[in-house]
């Protein structure tokens, strides 16, 4: 099946900081999904950005398809942005449209 | 617009026990999704629903789990005499379609945490 290796697997910040988040995937991609969870164990979803580039507020995010990797970016960074980062992707072929995550960034943002 | 809901949130069982877990899917969804968040893991898939039908349940084990999403009510995930090996967060996920070339974000419900005693 699909591989999905993300990178820093950590990665510590003082408030205001800005931050690059990698997903790096092993075949090509129907959807690719961004998702926070938070301290309270919930996924928020992110992004949906199977190709091209998206922004919200301080967060953006850049799918290049043909290169398979995707990039998160946070900035001025607050701690309420504290928590794993997940990357998730459908893999085209035979994925049945379940998505597999990576391992995730544990993001900690001190104030 | 209410978003997936899960419940119960906390769930305590003894071995042995059976376990349910219910999610109700955001409206005008039909596809339902079912992952595992086990301890020091990542989150797994483990049974893709439409309306009366199971999918894909590449991802269940083979014994003791099974999953329905019946034509009215919500999807309904069973977990037949629990082990503490189960004891994780089971996470419920809908979309309002599947397949390629169409929109098919996931969204997740709150979870539910089953802990096994």
């Amino acid at each position: 099946g699909i591989q999905v290796e993300q990178s820093p697997p950590d990665l510590i910040l003082q408030e205001g900081a800005n931050s690059t988040l990698r997903c790096n995937f092993s075949d090509s991609v129907n959807n690719l999904q961004w998702f926070h969870q938070n301290p309270w164990g919930q996924l928020i979803n992110l992004f949906y950005i199977p190709s091209g580039t998206k922004q919200n507020g301080r967060l953006s995010a850049t799918t290049v398809a043909t290169e398979r990797y995707s990039l998160l970016y946070i900035s001025s960074s607050q701690t309420t942005d504290s928590g794993v980062y997940f990357c998730a992707v459908e893999g085209e072929k035979g994925s049945n449209y379940k998505l597999t995550f990576g391992k995730g960034t544990l993001l900690t943002v001190n104030p | 617009n209410a978003g997936v809901m899960q419940n119960p949130r906390h769930l305590v069982r003894r071995r042995g026990q059976e376990a349910r877990l219910r999610c109700s899917p955001m409206k005008g969804h039909s596809h339902v999704y079912w992952y595992r968040q086990l301890p020091e893991e990542g989150l797994k898939f483990m049974v893709y629903l439409q309306k009366e039908n199971i999918i894909d349940e590449s991802g269940m084990p083979k014994e003791r789990f099974s999953a329905e999403f019946p034509k009215e009510g919500p999807s309904i995930l069973r977990i037949q005499q629990v082990v503490r090996g189960d004891s994780a967060a089971y996470f419920c996920a809908s979309s309002p379609s599947s397949g390629r070339y169409t929109y098919n974000e996931q969204f997740f419900g709150p979870g539910t945490r089953l802990t096994v005693l």
